[in-house]
């Protein structure tokens, strides 16, 4: 059965930094690309972009470079991403996704307040 | 890459069906059979119940279905159900190699 399970919620500060994990389970982690979304307060789904999970590659959205890092330590079966210089407007949950179609499997989500 | 246009709500009478539109270009709805669709419930995570355009993963129900023509993919629920308001986002893979949500669809059971 897959599991993807996400870090905890986090509050910062602006112009802190914080990383979220996403712990894969239940599959060989290299099977499936790894996908970033957030989700804004009361807002929609955007697509933050996605890790290679054979190479590490990361691939960022547009509206996403710069700030934001995806990383991977597959010795765990673990993708991190990590968000920089926080700002307001970067309060969100925050979900990983994976599976042989784009959000098979969802993380359980993780909140980023910054305040 | 512009979100997928799709309405913001949708409403229906328990038993009827509902069709929500996902309008997209020719260089992601139209130009790959890889349309999901997202069922979100308020204060849970999304959920697949639609993938490469019409198939279901295991376990959902066949109530739910999809198609595509042109550059419009289309989610339709038969027999609606009390248990069917959600929220639900359409996404396509693009020819940048990236994905796209839908803006949206907020299902209300009168």
């Amino acid at each position: 059965q897959v599991h993807l399970v996400q870090s905890g919620s986090e509050l910062k500060k602006p112009g802190a930094s914080v990383k979220v994990s996403c712990k894969a389970s239940g599959y060989t982690f290299n099977s499936y690309a790894l996908n970033w979304v957030r989700q804004a307060p009361g807002q929609g789904l955007e697509w933050m972009g996605w890790s290679d999970t054979k190479t590490g590659n990361p691939t960022y959205a547009q509206g996403f470079t710069g700030r934001f890092v995806f990383s991977l330590d597959t010795s765990v079966n673990t993708a991190y991403l990590q968000i920089t210089n926080l700002k307001a407007e970067d309060t969100a949950f925050y979900f990983c996704a994976s599976g042989s179609a784009m959000g098979a499997y969802w993380g359980q989500g993780t909140l980023v307040t910054v305040s | 890459q512009s979100a997928l246009t799709q309405p913001a709500s949708v409403s229906g009478s328990p038993g009827q069906s509902i069709a929500i539109s996902c309008s997209g270009t020719s260089s992601d709805v139209g130009a790959y059979n890889y349309v999901s669709w997202h069922q979100q419930h308020p204060g849970k995570g999304p959920k697949l119940i639609i993938f490469d355009v019409s198939d279901r993963p295991s376990g959902i129900s066949n109530r739910f279905s999809g198609s595509k023509s042109g550059n419009t993919a289309s989610l339709t629920i038969s027999g609606l159900q009390p248990e069917d308001e959600a929220d639900y986002y359409c996404s396509s893979y693009t020819s940048g190699s990236t994905y796209v949500f839908g803006t949206g669809t907020k299902v209300t059971v009168l």
